[in-house]
């Protein structure tokens, strides 16, 4: 199973809207609704961002927000900020009942 | 409050085995699939393996299935993964983390545990 593919990396000004795009196939993201996104600081530990495409946990801010249109999914931060400054990983259940991750993008702000 | 803390990382030869263990508290451990994530240093996020509720399923990445094996101890609170004929492809921070929806989507994660394969 191939990593999903993602731009290495995004910038952006302070308030300025971005956008992550993932790339998959028909054999994950096309396939099932179950796309994540995360974010990670150096040194820690994941954060789930977005889950089922475009549905955010408890906590998350509305400014992160996800989509999908066939085989690609999209993650668009809105409003941009210091503290948004990371690396970001979408995630897509598979055909093979596996996970795959996404090669990771670094937003810059 | 909901707590993963992963133990069991160490610096390991060539061809040797592990076990890792991941403790959790805070929330009823039987009732959630788990999973077993690692990142090599400087790399992206690579999944290993999960597991279902009881035990009775698991999944494994093609780069480990034969070698590891995720398994669970719910009186214990405990999630494990042996690692055996380890390479230094192997090496990296090992998280375990809490699968909520039963799809693969992970809302808590352990602090991790390094796993450094070298002679």
């Amino acid at each position: 199973q191939s990593a999903l593919t993602q731009p290495a990396s995004v910038s952006g000004s302070p308030g300025q809207s971005i956008t992550i795009s993932c790339t998959g196939t028909s054999s994950d993201i096309g396939a099932y609704n179950y796309v994540s996104w995360y974010q990670q600081h150096p040194g820690k530990a994941p954060k789930l961002m977005i889950y089922d495409v475009n549905d955010r946990p408890s906590g998350v801010s509305n400014r992160f927000s996800g989509s999908k249109s066939g085989n690609t999914a999209s993650l668009t931060i809105s409003g941009l900020q210091a503290e948004d400054e990371a690396d970001y990983y979408c995630s897509s259940y598979t055909s093979s009942s596996t996970l795959v991750f996404g090669t990771g993008t670094y937003v810059t702000v | 409050e909901v707590q993963l803390v992963e133990s069991g990382g160490d610096l390991v030869q060539p061809g040797g085995s592990l076990r890792l263990s991941c403790e959790v508290s805070g929330f009823t451990f039987s009732s959630y699939w788990m999973s077993w994530v690692r990142q090599a240093p400087g790399k992206g996020l690579e999944w290993v393996a999960n597991i279902n509720q009881g035990g009775s399923e698991k999944y494994y990445v093609d780069s480990v299935r034969g070698r590891f094996t995720i398994s669970r101890d719910n009186a214990k609170n405990l999630l494990f993964l042996q690692m055996n004929s380890l390479t230094a492809e192997d090496t990296a921070v090992y998280y375990c983390a809490r699968d909520p929806y039963s799809s693969s989507q992970f809302d808590y994660w352990g602090q991790g545990t390094l796993v450094t394969v070298s002679s």
